[in-house]
């Protein structure tokens, strides 16, 4: 167990409609990051925050937006969504997420997105 | 731009036997971190080890070790005595001052009884 939850586990919807994912990191991370692994793909990067302001941003969809609270919890959410959205979402954190020298990523168990 | 490649697809090993994963990327940075996730069927994603660039010694967490060799950008890992838990899915990341990691496509490995 990471220490990193994501809820909810699985989620089916329907094209169109729009959901949100949640991510708490792991106690006294600051930083989270959030990923998308598409059936049999490696991990494509979507967006890390850090202390709530958004720090990198990267192969992210216009209709997907981000942002994490005061209390560190982040949230993903997903508009309009089409059939290859589809895919395991996963949050990740970490305790600074600096550049000099890097923390170790954590990653949550992720959020399973079918699109019907 | 930052790539990392994994050009083994699938892999398979006996039971107690080595199996090394490679590894490249590209990169115009000196300082940076590479690291193997493994992802089981359980699609959890786990740290299996970490290599600091400026780092020479090459990383070891117990039957895991790595072959960094930065004049080459490759970074390889090899599993000694490989057991059936072993079986899963292995991406190598990097990681610089742009803040983002960058995954490899991955490899299969299985673990044969």
């Amino acid at each position: 167990d990471s220490g990193v939850t994501q809820t909810p586990k699985h989620l089916i919807t329907a094209t169109g409609q729009r959901v949100t994912l949640r991510c708490s990191p792991r106690s006294g991370d600051l930083s989270v990051y959030w990923y998308q692994q598409s059936l049999d793909q490696g991990l494509q990067f979507l967006i890390q925050y850090y202390n709530g302001e958004e720090r990198a941003k990267g192969n992210i969809l216009e209709r997907f937006s981000a942002q994490q609270f005061p209390d560190l919890h982040s949230e993903l959410n997903l508009s309009s969504l089409e059939l290859g959205d589809s895919a395991l979402y996963f949050c990740a954190s970490s305790p600074r997420g600096l550049t000099r020298g890097t923390d170790t990523q954590y990653f949550g168990p992720g959020t399973r997105l079918t699109v019907l | 731009a930052q790539t990392v490649t994994q050009s083994q697809p699938e892999m398979s090993v006996q039971e107690a036997e080595t199996v090394t994963l490679s590894c490249t990327y590209d990169t115009s940075e000196n300082n940076y971190y590479l690291f193997w996730y493994k992802q089981p069927p359980s699609r959890q994603m786990i740290l299996v080890i970490r290599q600091e660039a400026y780092k020479q010694q090459n990383a070891t967490e117990n039957r895991f070790s790595v072959n960094f060799q930065k004049a080459a950008k490759s970074f390889s890992l090899k599993i000694s005595d490989s057991q059936l838990g072993d079986t899963a899915m292995y991406f190598c990341a990097f990681f610089s001052g742009t803040y983002k990691y960058i995954f490899g496509t991955g490899t299969r490995l299985k673990v044969l009884a």
